[in-house]
């Protein structure tokens, strides 16, 4: 059966800085991987995804995620951080297409200013 | 396009009443799934129907919790009786199935309080 474990329940960047949100998997076939996005109050929406074909994903608000096999591993960066990222974000993976998510426990970003 | 719509919004009832959530799919989604949000779990999928017919209620926590679709563009998932356990946000989702897009669409939640 799949899995998502999360590293890091909270993450707190300054403004301006790198956001690493860490992501690993198990999966017993070749899976499909998604971040979401959550804000306060609102219901969670998708960032980005892996499918097929290229490993280096990229999303909305600058975000990106690289799927690498050999680590099982799915992490979420941005290169610069803005206060409006501020939400909790998680990681979803799923063997059937597309659907039937197994979400992580989530990861609250904060961010300084 | 009117996205997912859930009610109510929010839910406060006392130990024993009877909750009926009510979701509202975006149109032209054939995929509708039922998510538990809470700080000691997260979120948990508690079932899901495709073409309105249900295909995984392996998440449903116990009889008491039961989930329908009629038609095509709206689900109810109720708790009878309710308990205060059963506090938690509840989200419904739709997916079109098959397009290639796999992203699920969320409403905005049901926030329920069990007194």
């Amino acid at each position: 059966a799949q899995s998502v474990t999360q590293l890091g329940s909270h993450v707190s960047v300054s403004e301006g800085a790198l956001v690493l949100l860490r992501c690993n998997y198990s999966s017993s076939v070749p899976p499909y991987l998604f971040w979401y996005v959550q804000y306060p109050n609102q219901g969670l929406q998708l960032l980005l995804k892996y499918t097929t074909g290229a490993t280096l994903v990229k999303g909305i608000n600058g975000f990106e995620a690289e799927f690498k096999k050999s680590e099982t591993s799915f992490h979420l960066t941005k290169p610069s951080a803005h206060m409006s990222d501020a939400a909790e974000y998680f990681c979803a993976v799923s063997e059937e297409y597309g659907n039937k998510l197994v979400f992580g426990a989530g990861t609250i970003l904060r961010v300084k200013s | 396009d009117a996205g997912v719509i859930q009610s109510p919004r929010h839910e406060v009832t006392e130990m024993g009443q009877e909750v009926t959530l009510r979701c509202k799919p975006i149109s032209g989604h054939n995929s509708l799934f039922w998510y538990r949000q809470t700080m000691m779990r997260g979120l948990e999928l508690l079932i899901y129907f495709n073409n309105n017919v249900p295909i995984d209620d392996s998440g449903m926590p116990e009889d008491r919790f039961s989930a329908k679709m009629p038609n095509a563009s709206f689900s109810t998932l109720k708790i009878q009786p309710s308990e205060p356990r059963d506090s938690a946000v509840y989200f419904c989702a739709s997916s079109v199935e098959r397009t290639g897009t796999g992203e699920l669409f969320f409403g905005e939640g049901s926030r329920l309080t069990v007194l």
